[in-house]
Formats: structure tokens, sequence, C-alpha cells
């Protein structure tokens, strides 16, 4: 079984601070993307990687940064922690082959910055 | 760009039919999903249609395509207690590689007893 773990299930942060959110898959998947979950405006790609040390802006990268020195780990960054960044962070996996485009999801991290 | 709609919010009782809907305007869109996400976890892919198909079935699952009205649903059969979650549609314009997924807004199902 595929297997994506995010490193916190909760978490709080104060305002100004800088937050990792650490994500890894163990079935060597090329494809590592970040979202983040919001009541009412569904699934946001924040950013995505399809390769070690490569990163691409999904549709609302403003006020993250990504990172990826490994194949199997892929960390956002919130450089600066802001109360609009309080959400559902949720971190997926895909192979860059095959028939469909399955996305493996972890099973999330709950951000609140006050 | 890329646009996913679904109402929010369905309510069924328990052994009746549910029918989840779900609109999307790019008319590049070659993959269809639905996803499910259980309290408390990540999302987990049901089931996906090409768009050269107008039905899948899997099981209790049915899913429709309409691409002319670019309308996709999803019908489950003898809903359980164990389907109440938030259901995903999506869509993509390609297998394989990278291709950006678009998320709709998610439909949350309360399972009546």
């Amino acid at each position: 079984d595929v297997k994506v773990t995010q490193s916190s299930r909760y978490l709080v942060k104060r305002t100004g601070e800088k937050v990792f959110l650490e994500c890894v898959q163990d079935m060597d998947h090329e494809n590592m993307f970040w979202y983040r979950q919001d009541p009412g405006l569904g699934l946001r790609l924040i950013y995505f990687s399809y390769d070690v040390k490569m990163k691409e802006k999904g549709d609302i990268p403003e006020g993250y940064s990504v990172s990826r020195e490994k194949k199997e780990r892929f960390s956002l960054i919130l450089e600066s922690a802001s109360t609009n960044q309080t959400s559902m962070y949720l971190c997926a996996s895909s192979p860059s082959f095959g028939t469909a485009y399955e996305q493996y999801f972890g099973p999330g991290t709950r951000l609140t910055v006050t | 760009g890329e646009d996913v709609e679904q109402s929010l919010f369905l309510s069924v009782r328990e052994g009746d039919s549910s029918v989840i809907n779900c609109t999307y305007t790019d008319s590049s869109s070659t993959y269809l999903y639905w996803y499910k996400q259980e309290p408390g976890a990540g999302l987990q892919l049901l089931t996906y249609i090409f768009s050269n198909m107008d039905m899948k079935q899997d099981q209790r699952l049915t899913v429709l395509l309409n691409k002319k009205d670019k309308h996709l649903s999803l019908r489950i059969a003898d809903t359980q207690t164990g389907d109440s979650a938030i259901y995903f549609c999506a869509e993509s314009r390609g297998p394989g590689g990278y291709q950006k997924v678009t998320f709709g807004t998610g439909t949350k199902l309360q399972v009546i007893p």
C-alpha cells in the first residue's frame, strides 16, 4: 500500500513564526503536491514537484515556499505565518506513469495560526 | 481557467440512493474523478472515467458523464452510514506524468440511519 505521512496532525503557531510541514511517501513516486483545503473552496494547489530539487507554483503560492532535497520528502514552508494561513494542509504523491492519474493523499495537517 | 462546481451538502436516508452532481468548465478535460474524504483522513480515489465514456459502474457506484453539458454525477446505491464523507469531483487533461488536477469544492454526504 502506498503510504503518505505528514509530520503533524495538528499544529498551533503564532503570527510571524516560520513553519515547516513535512511530507514523506514510501512508493518512490516522482510527483508530490501540497494543497490547502478550506470549507466551501475545496482543494487548492499551492506547489508541486515532479523531481528532486524541482518545484513549480500552483494556484496559490503566495506566502509559501517548498523544498525537495530527497525524492521521498517534500516540505512546505511558511516563512512568516499569518492568520489567513490557518487551514488544513494536504500532501499528495503520484507516479509519473500509468493509464490513470491517481493521487495518494496523506491524512492532513490542521494548522492554526494565532 | 478551469472550474469544478458541486453542491456543498446532501442528506439521504440509509438504504436510499445518493446522487452527487458536479459541473466542470474545461472542455479539454480527459479524465474525471471522484475522490472520497472520510473524517480526519486524506482523500482517496473512488473511481474515474475517461471522457469518451458515458457511464462506468463499479459495485454500488455508478458514474454518469454528459460531456456535452460538462456534467458528472456519482450515484451510490443502497447508501450506508459508512458512506458519510466528503466527495470531491476532479478533472485533468490527461493520464500519467504530471497533469494538473482541478478539484471541486466537495459535497458533504450525511447518511441518516
